[in-house]
């Protein structure tokens, strides 16, 4: 959901550490999950995506971690780089019903250099 | 991956006049296209679900006769913000979801750039 009127909680990191993320989910019914990467002025980009029969996949430099039994979501990201610096959204949906996401508040990350 | 394109990117208009904003899906097909609204540092929010060939399905809150939506064709939903106000002043952003094939995930969206409209 939406965050009216609140600052977006940020995380701030120094270039080359890891960098955790994390999401609360609200649906426990929910069972296919969306992290994006929003750059300032930019659109939503698709980081990675994970279902619910799985509780961790991996792409490059990421990996997403899914907790059904809290409904826990979060996203590592190696070695973290400038170009990383962005706000991170979590979104939930179920898997082939055709419902909407459902966004999460979002996280700025700052990489520092 | 699948590329979807806004237009205009920014647009800057008087209070009471008229803005189409332009969404398309270039390399895949999209029977539904979400339109959504996103006030600085907050989450986006859904305004409205587009269907190709039907009408759109606006959520709560979201006026339809000031926020139209047209989905003539799988590649290409618009949204109109009929007489803008200062109020409306926001970033618009669509988004497309595959209706199969190459891009796998039913419900995995991609999104457009965004278009940041300023009324005066």
């Amino acid at each position: 959901g939406e965050s009216v009127g609140l600052h977006l909680p940020t995380l701030s990191v120094q270039e080359g550490d890891n960098s955790i993320i994390n999401c609360a989910y609200s649906n426990s019914a929910s069972d296919y999950f969306i992290w994006y990467k929003q750059e300032s002025g930019k659109g939503p980009q698709f980081i990675i995506d994970i279902r619910s029969n799985m509780d961790k996949r991996q792409g490059q430099r990421v990996t997403v971690l899914l907790n059904k039994t809290v409904k826990h979501l979060s996203l590592q990201i190696a070695a973290t780089q400038p170009g990383d610096s962005a706000v991170y959204f979590c979104a939930e949906t179920i898997f082939n019903a055709g419902n909407m996401l459902t966004f999460g508040g979002g996280t700025r990350l700052m990489v520092k250099p | 991956g699948a590329v979807v394109s806004q237009h205009p990117s920014r647009v800057i208009c008087k209070s009471g006049t008229s803005v189409k904003i332009e969404c398309r899906s270039l390399d895949f097909q999209a029977t539904t296209m979400f339109w959504y609204r996103q006030f600085p540092k907050q989450s986006l929010m859904l305004m409205a679900t587009s269907n190709e060939g039907s009408k759109a399905t606006y959520e709560q809150g979201v006026e339809k006769d000031k926020f139209l939506i047209n989905h003539a064709s799988l590649t290409l939903s618009t949204l109109t913000v009929t007489s803008a106000h200062p109020e409306d002043s926001s970033f618009y952003i669509c988004s497309a979801r595959a209706s199969g094939g190459a891009w796998g995930k039913k419900e995995t969206q991609y999104f457009g750039p965004g278009t940041r409209l300023l009324v005066l």
